[in-house]
């Protein structure tokens, strides 16, 4: 079946580390995003990139990273600059003017 | 700037009631607006979207409605049902991304 995959679906990770979200979509889509939420509250845009190896910085970009080398992949890095990284990351895709299309998420602890 | 709100931030109904959840969005440029529903740690999956060349859609117990001179779309749920319990998100597309409210916690209660 046709989906987006998230992993790790839980990850920790002590301050001053960065570590890498992996997304992977095979619905053939061009777009993808990548949203943070955290504890009742919406989805704030990262980063979004409409096409391969082309992204741009979303509302809260500083702290993030990241790379679209392949269409079917959009891993988001979480870096040491980003001062309060535990929340939940969603990736998305959409192929032009259709609907979003959402993974499981990832949920990111900092001990 | 791009801006949606929500209203209400939490709903509770009683099992069989209707539920009503209200968006208003600032810029008149967006032309699609749908409707998520997140449960608990996953992530949100579409229940129903409306485009602005029409004015109401349904979709068994769901609907949803747009008045573009307003700038405002709901989304109505009937019956309800334990199952419908769950944070409810509207979006606005502005064309190379989307713009979501800040969610609604609508809890049916048997």
């Amino acid at each position: 079946d046709g989906g987006i995959t998230q992993s790790p679906k839980y990850l920790f990770r002590k301050e001053g580390q960065n570590v890498t979200l992996s997304c992977e979509q095979n619905l053939n889509h061009d777009a993808m995003y990548w949203y943070r939420q955290d504890p009742g509250q919406g989805l704030r845009l990262i980063y979004y990139s409409q096409i391969v190896n082309d992204f741009q910085k979303g509302d809260i970009a500083e702290g993030y990273s990241v790379s679209r080398e392949k269409k079917e992949s959009f891993p988001l890095t979480v870096t040491s600059a980003q001062k309060n990284p535990t929340a939940f990351y969603l990736c998305a895709s959409r192929v032009n003017t259709g609907e979003l299309c959402f993974g499981e998420g990832s949920r990111l602890t900092v001990l | 700037g791009e801006n949606v709100e929500q209203h209400p931030s939490t709903l509770s109904v009683q099992e069989g009631d209707s539920a009503v959840i209200k968006c208003t969005y600032s810029d008149s440029a967006s032309n699609y607006f749908p409707w998520y529903k997140q449960e608990l740690g996953k992530g949100p999956q579409l229940i129903i979207d409306i485009r602005s060349n029409v004015g109401e859609k349904k979709d068994q117990r769901i609907a949803v409605t747009l008045n573009k001179t307003a700038k405002h779309f709901s989304l109505h749920i009937t019956e309800t049902q334990p199952e419908d319990s769950a944070v409810y998100f509207c979006a606005a597309d502005y064309g190379q991304n989307f713009v979501f409210g800040p969610g609604t916690r609508l809890s049916v209660l048997p």
